[in-house]
């Protein structure tokens, strides 16, 4: 069955990194790509970004430019997303969704990652 | 600029139906829409995609209580047999990255 399965919870100060693996199973790795979605404090979804585990391709919410970057390592089938210059309006749950093109819905959800910054 | 609208709150008796909307801002009346459930305290789950023509395709074990249809601007989710686990937050997607503001479902 396919299945999304994300890193742990962080705590970081603020100004520093993260790095949120998701790593799947179940599904030919290299068919879909990957949206990053995340959800502050009661608060509703936003997306972040898409990255096609196929070549590589990225695209960012313009809010995110510059701050986050996505990766992928087909090797070991994990995506990976960055976060710089943590503020902490970035606290929030990290959502890696996969999709079969970045227009196409999300149709599997991984867990979550809480991400906490603290001053 | 594509914007989907949900209002934020809805609710219905156990055992009834009820019908959420997410609307489709002027000039993106043909985009296929996702729906999206949330339990409390849980990560989203994805229900199905509803197209413009109202055919509608469901995810992998969704019951059939769960169904979708279309008219216009509007995408619908209808829920039927409302059962207590059916309370949570439903968000619609649309091409891929712009999200509704959610509906919180509370079943009474």
């Amino acid at each position: 069955q396919v299945q999304l399965v994300q890193s742990g919870a962080e705590v970081k100060k603020v100004g520093a990194s993260v790095k949120v693996s998701c790593r799947a199973s179940g599904y030919t790795f290299t068919s879909y790509g990957i949206t990053w979605v995340r959800q502050a404090p009661g608060q509703g979804l936003e997306w972040m970004g898409w990255i096609s585990v196929y070549n590589g391709d990225t695209d960012y919410a313009q809010k995110l430019q510059g701050r986050v970057t996505m990766t992928t390592d087909t090797s070991t089938r994990t995506v990976y997303m960055e976060l710089r210059s943590l503020r902490s309006d970035d606290t929030a749950v990290y959502y890696c969704a996969r999709g079969l093109a970045q227009w196409e819905p999300s149709d599997y959800w991984g867990q979550g990652t809480l991400v906490t910054v603290s001053s | 600029q594509l914007v989907l609208t949900q209002s934020p709150s809805a609710s219905a008796s156990l055992g009834a139906s009820v019908n959420l909307t997410c609307s489709l801002s002027s000039g993106h009346y043909s985009y296929t829409v996702a729906w999206h459930q949330q339990q409390p305290e849980k990560g989203p789950r994805y229900l199905m995609k509803v197209n413009s023509d109202g055919s509608h395709n469901k995810g992998d074990g969704i019951p059939d209580r769960f169904s979708g249809s279309s008219s216009g601007a509007e995408r619908y989710l209808t829920i039927s047999s409302l059962q207590s686990e059916d309370e949570a937050d439903y968000y619609c997607q649309a091409w891929g990255r712009v999200f509704g503001g959610g509906t919180t479902l509370t079943v009474l």
